[in-house]
């Protein structure tokens, strides 16, 4: 059974620009998270998709957002990048929102 | 806000020895805990799950839950060099309302000496 799949797995951006990030869960989860990773803060939850809805956010400014396709595939928008924004952006996948939690490999996004 | 504290260490313990990790958290609702594994340059990846008091082991792990003092522990025994890597402890609230974020440690480094 194939992993989580995030694409693409690096990127560098310069400050102002939008950036959009693609994560397909495991087949047959319809939940997908997605997580900010950096090395002061640790993991941080952005945001949580249940069968196209958003179900819960965390604490990030509005130029995060994100959606989820009805075939569970789900995308992330940050918009106007911040040096701040600079980080390992994470996805995971579970079969319902309250199931084990299974990353895919991140994408790692670097703005200059 | 909901929160979990780990050591961040790093534990250092020499190859053969049980390794010791130790997490609280804050919300007494909780309900499901878990316990990632990563490597530097990679993803988190699932160890243990745990539901309930008391132990609960698989192979070289042992996960511990003590709900009344909101601590919850991952033992390693035999530890093994290729078990270097940080350790996040994870926590979700319990059910009802609309959290159903999954809270993460900051981790703890641990270094296994050969």
């Amino acid at each position: 059974k194939a992993g989580v799949t995030q694409t693409p797995r690096y990127l560098i951006k310069t400050r102002g620009q939008q950036v959009t990030l693609s994560c397909s869960p495991i087949s047959g989860h319809r939940s997908v998270s997605w997580y900010q990773q950096t090395p002061g803060q640790g993991l941080q939850f952005l945001f949580e998709y249940f069968s196209e809805t958003q179900r819960n956010k965390g604490n990030f400014p509005g130029r995060f957002s994100g959606r989820q396709f009805s075939n569970s595939r789900s995308e992330m928008n940050v918009s106007t990048l911040e040096l701040g924004d600079s980080a390992l952006y994470l996805c995971a996948s579970s079969r319902d929102t309250n199931e084990k939690l299974f990353f895919g490999s991140g994408t790692q996004l670097s703005v200059l | 806000q909901k929160e979990v504290e780990q050591n961040s260490g790093p534990l250092s313990v020499p190859e053969g020895a049980i390794a010791s990790l130790n997490c609280t958290y804050s919300d007494r609702g909780s309900q499901s805990f878990f316990w990632y594994r990563q490597y530097s340059g990679k993803s988190p990846e699932l160890i243990m799950s745990i539901y309930s008091n008391g132990d609960k082991e698989d192979g070289r792990f042992t996960a511990q839950l003590n709900k009344a003092s909101q601590y919850v522990s991952l033992l390693i025994r035999d530890s093994q060099p290729s078990d270097s890597a940080t350790y996040l402890c994870a926590v979700r609230p319990g059910s009802g309302g609309s959290n159903y974020k999954l809270t993460f440690g900051k981790g703890t480094l641990l270094t296994v000496n050969p």
